[in-house]
């Protein structure tokens, strides 16, 4: 079973402050990482997927960087809001795995 | 609009009984999974199929069984439920095998057994 760690668990941010958090993956035979975001009571809702290492991902005021030769993932969110309290899962594919493994998710909490 | 749809979206019912929750995509898409989500356990794999006819155990697919008669459903049944099989299960498909390829979730089914 491939091991994904996200740290931290949990977070929580004042509404306009900067966050970021970590997605920690094997870096031998990666092929590419996911993150989704996941709101409470919905479904999971892909943000990006990055297969290059170096690669950096935006959408809005979210951003993502990857670096596949130490095998981690940075997820950044410039001026918090409170719609951005979800949490965020990355899940990693390697070559040969045919499926998506999830890391237990970053449960992140704007604060008003 | 293409959509992923799971019923019931809640269901209560007893140790021993057989279970089958619904999984319905309109997108055409090849490939269907089925997780479990567990608080401390994130989301797990159960069972995942690759087209019509092919189905494939994932991590955790003891006590669960899916069928792929098309293209459109990927029913999921729990041969006799257990308490242990309390849990929000999440449907998802997405348009080719490839491992960059994007999945899209259904809205989940909350499954209690008592």
């Amino acid at each position: 079973i491939l091991n994904v760690e996200q740290s931290p668990q949990s977070l929580h941010v004042q509404e306009g402050d900067s966050t970021n958090f970590t997605c920690s993956f094997p870096s031998s035979n990666f092929y590419a990482l996911h993150w989704y975001r996941w709101e409470t009571a919905k479904s999971p809702e892909a943000l990006f997927v990055m297969t290059l290492n170096g690669d950096e991902k935006k959408k809005g005021r979210i951003s993502a960087t990857l670096n596949t030769k130490e095998g981690y993932s940075y997820l950044y969110i410039k001026g918090s809001q409170p719609e951005d309290s979800a949490t965020y899962l990355c899940a990693p594919n390697h070559q040969g795995a045919q499926k998506l493994v999830f890391g237990q998710g970053t449960r992140l909490t704007i604060n008003p | 609009d293409a959509e992923i749809t799971q019923s019931p979206r809640h269901k209560i019912t007893e140790t021993g009984r057989q279970v089958t929750l619904a999984c319905h995509q309109t997108w055409n898409h090849n490939n269907m999974f089925w997780y479990r989500q567990d608080l401390g356990h994130g989301l797990r794999l159960i069972h995942y199929s690759y087209g019509v006819q092919d189905t494939n155990k994932g991590e955790v697919s003891d006590g669960y069984s899916v069928s792929r008669s098309n293209t459109e459903d990927l029913p999921l049944t729990l041969e006799s439920a257990a308490s242990s099989q309390t849990s929000v299960y999440f449907c998802a498909s997405s348009e080719s095998r490839s491992l960059a390829a994007q999945q899209y979730f259904g809205p989940g089914t909350r499954l209690t057994v008592t």
